[in-house]
């Protein structure tokens, strides 16, 4: 079956614009996930859901961050006025449930390079 | 602070040979998951092994073996038999029991095999 998938795969945008960056996880998955990989890093993380609610948005940076799944499917990262520091690759997951054996499936990821 | 440390930023192996990638972590909880984690040029990471840290029997898969030794917090990773398709970065990352699916990750070890 399908992966995780994540649109755009690469997004160029200039200092101060708003994004979208979207994930589809894998069909039936009831969590998901976001994380943040910087150049030269591990993936950090940034906010998990667990069906439509946000079980744990911790890792958001500021309140330029936020992310929503309206429909216990698709999310979507969005970016308020960008800065040149948020660029990096915006990973998704997703897992069957929250379940402590669920293993986490990763999308390709989204490299976002604000100019 | 919960962190992982990986002091090997690049390893290289001969194909056929064996290397051990280091992971040491810390954290105050007694119960977590271990993980290691393939980054190829993709970017998709993907599942290598696991480690529950109440099992003191050390996981294996295939040719990728681990050394957990949870008094020292340290979480190795071996291959055997290296091959070209091995090549990529490794991330050791855990999470905590009641953390939901949270995952912290190490910085990375950029593995490099030789023909």
């Amino acid at each position: 079956g399908a992966g995780v998938s994540q649109t755009p795969s690469n997004k160029v945008t200039e200092k101060g614009k708003y994004v979208e960056l979207r994930c589809d996880p894998i069909s039936g998955h009831t969590a998901l996930y976001w994380y943040r990989q910087s150049l030269g890093q591990g993936p950090e993380f940034l906010i998990y859901f667990q069906g439509t609610g946000a079980a744990d948005d911790s890792g958001l940076p500021n309140d330029r961050f936020f992310a929503v799944r309206p429909e216990g499917s698709v999310s979507t990262l969005k970016i308020q006025r960008t800065e040149r520091g948020d660029s990096a690759v915006y990973l998704c997951a997703s897992s069957l449930t929250e379940g402590r054996l669920d293993t986490q499936y990763f999308g390709p990821g989204t490299r976002l390079t604000v100019l | 602070a919960q962190t992982v440390t990986q002091s090997q930023p690049e390893m290289s192996v001969q194909e056929a040979e064996t290397v051990t990638l280091s992971c040491t972590y810390d954290t105050s909880e007694s119960d977590y998951y271990l993980f290691w984690y393939k980054q190829p040029p993709s970017r998709q990471m993907i599942l290598v092994i696991r480690q529950e840290a109440y099992k003191q029997q050390n996981a294996t898969e295939n040719r990728f073996s681990v050394n957990f030794q949870k008094a020292a917090k340290s979480f190795s990773l071996k291959i055997s038999d290296s091959q070209l398709g091995d090549a990529a970065m490794y991330f050791c990352a855990y999470r905590l029991y009641n953390q939901g699916g949270k995952l912290i990750f190490g910085q990375g070890t950029e593995l490099s095999v030789k023909p």
